[in-house]
């Protein structure tokens, strides 16, 4: 099956710097990939998507880049900012759509 | 949030003893699923639904059971609880590719 999987458990960043989180994949079929944050005692929340026609795609402070020759995802902030503290992890759908495959998550802390 | 709720939120049990987690929902989605989030493992699926009575195993069903008798309500059931299942549980909800979390239910079993 699938597997996902993230680089680095922890990142620290100074306020204002921007921080950058990886994500690894294993299918090469995999066509849509997500990004979520996960404060403390909180459910994940969405953050961006991307599908594989695309390289790059842009939200609010948050770009992902999509690299399909090495399986590879990461997920840019731009001046970080301490709310920006929280776990970040990739998801990528099982073939049936039905069910997603996690990484386990960056935390990410943001130091004043 | 997708109003997604989940009940309870926090609970301490006994080795052995059965307990079921609530997931209730308002918005009529069709798929809801069962997820266990552990140190160094990230989320796992544990049991998912595509609808009322249709249900099917995850990746780490081992131990627990679900039920599905109304749209928005999926029940998940230790049948008697170990202490490998203390775990963090959340429920969510498929909005087109999306999934949407409930707010999680922490789990203790001494």
């Amino acid at each position: 099956g699938e597997s996902v999987g993230l680089h680095l458990p922890t990142l620290s960043v100074q306020e204002g710097d921007n921080s950058i989180i990886n994500c690894a994949y294993s299918n090469s079929a995999s066509d849509y990939f997500i990004w979520y944050k996960q404060e403390s005692g909180k459910g994940p929340q969405f953050i961006i998507d991307i599908r594989s026609n695309m390289d790059k795609r842009q939200g609010q402070r948050v770009t992902v880049l999509l690299n399909k020759t090495v399986k590879h995802l990461s997920l840019q902030i731009a001046a970080t900012q301490p709310g920006d503290s929280a776990v970040y992890f990739c998801a990528v759908p099982h073939y049936t759509g039905n069910q997603f495959y996690f990484g386990t998550g960056t935390s990410l802390t943001v130091i004043p | 949030d997708a109003g997604i709720t989940q009940s309870p939120r926090h609970k301490v049990t006994e080795t052995g003893t059965p307990v079921t987690l609530r997931c209730h929902q308002t918005e009529n989605h069709r798929y809801m699923y069962w997820y266990r989030q552990d140190p160094g493992h990230g989320l796992r699926l544990i049991h998912y639904s595509y609808g009322v009575k249709d249900t099917d195993k995850g990746e780490v069903s081992d131990g627990y059971s679900v039920s599905r008798s109304k749209t928005e309500d999926f029940l998940l059931t230790l049948e008697s609880a170990t202490s490998s299942q203390t775990s963090v549980y959340f429920c969510a909800i498929s909005q087109g590719n999306e999934q949407f979390f409930g707010p999680g239910t922490r789990l203790t079993v001494l």
